[in-house]
């Protein structure tokens, strides 16, 4: 089955900087890989999503690139702001497998 | 329009009991999934129920379950509580099954304590 692995499991950054993190799946018929934002007494919330047939997809200031042959992708938060302060976790859903498999995910700290 | 809702949000039982917990799709949505994490095991899905019927079903014990009534809304049941049931159950709804690799939202979660 599916296996993602997401690094690195913290991650501290100053205010302005960008931060980045990175998964790896194992199944190369997975095809659908959004990333989840969670606030401390929240449930996930969906900031941005990639499907197999795109490599890179922007939403302001959040970047999600796909490399297929390496089977990893990677969000990108640039400028961060004290509220990009959360755990953040990668998926990925092989195609018909009808479940998402979760990374273990990220806590952001943006120092201010 | 309103979120996924998810009642309640805490809950303490003890040991053998059973618990009920409930989920409210986003309106218009006919996909339910569940979500237990926990520390340790992080996200691990449960089961998805589509149209009222369980598309799929992650890997745990059969003390676990859950339905879909018409209205979308879904509940799951835990049976024969034990300690290690302790987690956040998150709910996840979606317009279409999670075959067709839709965006799921989630809800706030039922934080759940097993004593």
């Amino acid at each position: 089955g599916e296996n993602v692995e997401q690094h690195p499991s913290t991650l501290s950054v100053q205010e302005g900087d960008s931060a980045v993190i990175k998964c790896t799946y194992s199944d190369s018929a997975s095809n659908y890989f959004p990333w989840y934002k969670q606030e401390l007494g929240k449930g996930p919330q969906l900031i941005i999503d990639i499907r197999s047939n795109v490599g890179e997809k922007k939403d302001q200031r959040i970047a999600v690139t796909l490399n297929k042959t390496a089977k990893h992708f990677s969000l990108h938060i640039t400028e961060t702001q004290p509220e990009d302060s959360a755990v953040y976790f990668c998926a990925a859903s092989p195609q018909g497998a009808q479940k998402l498999v979760f990374g273990q995910g990220t806590r952001l700290t943006i120092n201010p | 329009k309103a979120g996924v809702t998810q009642t309640p949000r805490y809950l303490i039982k003890t040991r053998g009991q059973q618990v009920t917990l409930s989920c409210s799709p986003i309106s218009g949505h006919r996909s339910v999934s569940w979500y237990q994490q926990t520390p340790g095991q992080g996200l691990q899905f449960l089961f998805e129920y589509f149209s009222e019927t369980q598309r799929n079903k992650g890997n745990f014990p059969g003390r676990f379950s859950g339905r879909q009534f018409s209205n979308s809304r879904s509940e799951m049941n835990v049976s024969t509580l034990e300690l290690g049931d302790s987690a956040l159950y998150l709910c996840a709804s979606s317009l279409y099954p999670l075959a067709v690799n839709y965006e799921q939202y989630f809800g706030p979660g039922t934080r759940l304590t097993v004593t």
